[in-house]
């Protein structure tokens, strides 16, 4: 069965320094990965997605994500973090159907950010 | 802001009572799903609803049901409710038949069952 794995529930980071955020999946076909951000109150928003080709990924507010097939990962990347940033963040592996996919999620990073 | 709101935006019912949570989607996205997102977790694929049929299930007994209509609302619905049903529930649109296609996702309904 799909899973993902994100081993860090909370992260702290000081404002300005770079950001690495970890995502392991387990999926027996070529996956589409996706890093949704949710903010206090708020829905997600998805800040990128992978589906096949370049394995470097840019996403909306400056982030990027690596997709490695042979590690089974897809970290979450940003190199100078901003207050602004400080949210829960998930990673999700879609399965595919009909209709379009069936996110399956992690069970989230915090970020918080220091000044 | 991503065009898919959801009412209410709280709801309290206590056990055993039925809830109904209502989804407007963008228009055009014919394609709805919805998630149950529990307090310090990921969200869980519930059903996904497409062209007013259900098109997948995830691991949700047959106690939560849904309706799509035409005009792009959508409908959970929740019998019997227990204590563990407590939770955020998402819905999310989208087009169907493109793979690429990005699911949009409403604000959710915190619902709070006593």
């Amino acid at each position: 069965a799909q899973s993902v794995t994100q081993p860090d529930i909370h992260i702290t980071v000081s404002e300005g320094a770079s950001l690495e955020l970890r995502c392991n999946y387990s999926y027996g076909a070529t996956p589409y990965l996706f890093w949704y951000v949710q903010s206090p109150g708020q829905g997600l928003q998805l800040l990128l997605k992978y589906f096949s080709g370049d394995t470097l990924v840019q996403g909306i507010k400056g982030f990027e994500a690596e997709f490695k097939r042979s590690q089974s990962s897809f970290n979450l990347r940003k190199p100078s973090v901003h207050w602004s940033d400080a949210a829960e963040y998930f990673c999700a592996v879609g399965e595919a159907n009909q209709a379009g996919t069936a996110l399956i999620f992690g069970k989230g990073t915090t970020l918080s950010v220091s000044s | 802001e991503t065009g898919v709101t959801q009412s209410p935006t709280h709801l309290i019912k206590t056990r055993g009572q039925q809830v109904t949570l209502r989804c407007s989607s963008q228009s055009g996205h014919n394609t709805v799903s919805w998630y149950q997102q529990a307090l310090g977790q990921g969200p869980q694929f519930i059903f996904q609803y497409y062209r007013e049929e259900e098109n997948g299930r995830g691991n949700f007994p047959p106690r939560f049901s849904g309706l799509q209509f035409p005009n792009y609302s959508s409908e959970l619905n929740v019998n019997a409710l227990e204590l563990d049903d407590s939770a955020l529930y998402l819905c999310a649109s989208n087009i169907a038949g493109a793979l690429t296609d990005t699911q949009y996702f409403g604000p959710g309904t915190r619902l709070t069952v006593l």
